[in-house]
């Protein structure tokens, strides 16, 4: 099946900082990407779906400003989640759909301290 | 508005069958997509149901029925390995997936 790679795995950062966070399509072309986000003991929440080329939509409730999200190319989207506070710790992960499949990142698991 | 519900825990005993219901509302529907996920890591695709009817996949089998928005998936000869997270996913027109609650399952020996 497609691979999706996500990096980095785990990440535990500074209040106040920014994390940027990739997703790959190592073996198609995905236009469009979509991030989700999953606290503990709930399902994925979408936040928003990334497509190539133009400006992500973002899901009701979800600041742009704060998690910025940039798909240059084919095979990459970026999430950068901005002066993070302990509130935005989660397992952030990024899925690509191709046929009728959705293709998984491993996840970033978020930790702001 | 979109809506999936199934339910939010399972158990059954190793070895036996059991079925885990989702219903859902939605416009511009598409298919629906059953999900694994064990603690800790990524949902991993199970199964996809786009036309009414039973697909089967190994003990793994869904049934959809697009005029009811129901559809189950159904794992046989239950393993202590497959205690995880089932989500059901709605896949829509506009390309988006949209995830159910989950049902965590648990399997007892």
């Amino acid at each position: 099946g497609a691979v999706v790679s996500q990096h980095p795995s785990r990440v535990i950062c500074k209040s106040g900082t920014s994390v940027k966070i990739e997703c790959r399509s190592l073996d198609f072309q995905a236009t469009t990407m979509f991030w989700y986000r999953q606290f503990p003991k709930q399902s994925l929440m979408l936040m928003a779906t990334s497509n190539e080329g133009s400006k992500a939509t973002y899901e009701q409730g979800v600041e742009k400003d704060k998690f910025l999200i940039n798909h240059a190319s084919l095979t990459l989207s970026t999430l950068t989640v901005t002066s993070a506070h302990p509130e935005d710790s989660s397992f952030y992960i990024c899925s690509a759909r191709w046929a009728s499949e959705a293709f998984f990142g491993q996840g970033t698991r978020l930790t702001v301290v | 508005g979109q809506s999936l519900e199934q339910p939010s825990e399972v158990t059954a005993v190793e070895g036996a069958i059991v079925q885990i219901n989702c219903t859902y509302q939605t416009s511009g529907f598409y298919g629906l997509s059953w999900y694994q996920q064990h603690d800790g890591g990524a949902p991993t695709f199970l199964s996809y149901n786009a036309l009414d009817g039973l697909e089967e996949t190994g003990r793994f089998s869904s049934f959809l029925s697009r005029s009811d928005s129901y559809g189950y998936l159904l794992l046989q000869e239950l393993q202590m390995k497959d205690s995880a997270s089932y989500f059901c996913a709605v896949m829509n027109r506009d390309d988006k997936i949209i995830f159910g609650k989950g049902t965590r399952l648990h399997i007892l020996p």
